[in-house]
């Protein structure tokens, strides 16, 4: 089955950046959609088809996606952005595919 | 009011069977085909299950297949998950899930199935 790999853990400082890796076979082929998950909530959608961000989401969200490795780029980080980040590879199948999880810091 | 909301949890002893619904507004319903993914606890996110948006196609992930069956009353806006034969593995928060553009662009709040002696 097809698997995607996070790195468990990011921390970052206020204001600096933060770089999420999401690693899989030929990802780039995919398109890759990215998740946010606060503590006791539902999942929100930051960054879809590799690098849009839907209306609602700061600026500071970025994405790409080329090769083997779609990455999650939050620029001048927030306190409100720590939580769980998650990777999604939307492919042809139905089984769209989540990576393993990463929590973001704010240290 | 665009949301989902989802409804049935509880705690199950082994083997039992729970269903879950998920109930759609403030969209065309009809139009879309509708996801379930589980959170087991301090874990990550896993794909369930969908339903086309007639209700003509159903597919599962291979750690339920043979055990939950989806279904959808596109009249009352209404997602089902059936679940027998529950595991403890399947002890998890489900959240049905809209697809939007290659993603899944609204969630429920989810409902915490437990699965217990």
């Amino acid at each position: 089955s097809y698997e995607l790999t996070q790195p468990p853990s990011v921390s970052v400082s206020p204001g600096q950046t933060a770089t999420i890796t999401c690693s899989g076979n030929k990802l780039g082929e995919e398109y890759v959609a990215w998740y946010q998950q606060k503590p006791g909530q539902s999942p929100v959608v930051v960054i879809y088809q590799d690098s849009k961000r839907p209306s609602g989401i700061p600026e500071r969200f970025s994405g790409s996606n080329s090769g083997n490795t779609a990455t999650l780029t939050i620029s001048g980080t927030q306190a409100m952005d720590e939580a769980d980040y998650y990777c999604q590879a939307w492919d042809g199948t139905v089984a769209h595919v989540f990576g393993s999880g990463t929590r973001v810091t704010i240290v | 009011q665009v949301q989902l909301v989802e409804s049935g949890g509880g705690v199950v002893q082994p083997g039992r069977s729970l269903r879950l619904s998920c109930a759609a507004s403030g969209f065309s319903f009809s139009s879309f085909a509708i996801h379930w993914v589980r959170q087991a606890p301090g874990k990550g996110l896993e794909w369930v299950s969908l339903i086309s948006y007639d209700g003509s196609s159903e597919y599962y992930a291979d750690s339920v297949k043979g055990r939950f069956t989806i279904s959808r009353q596109n009249s009352q806006n209404n997602v089902y998950l059936q679940m027998d034969n529950l595991r403890p593995e399947d002890t998890a928060v489900y959240y049905c899930a809209r697809p939007g553009t290659s993603s899944y662009d609204l969630w429920g709040q989810g409902t915490r199935v437990t699965v217990s002696s």
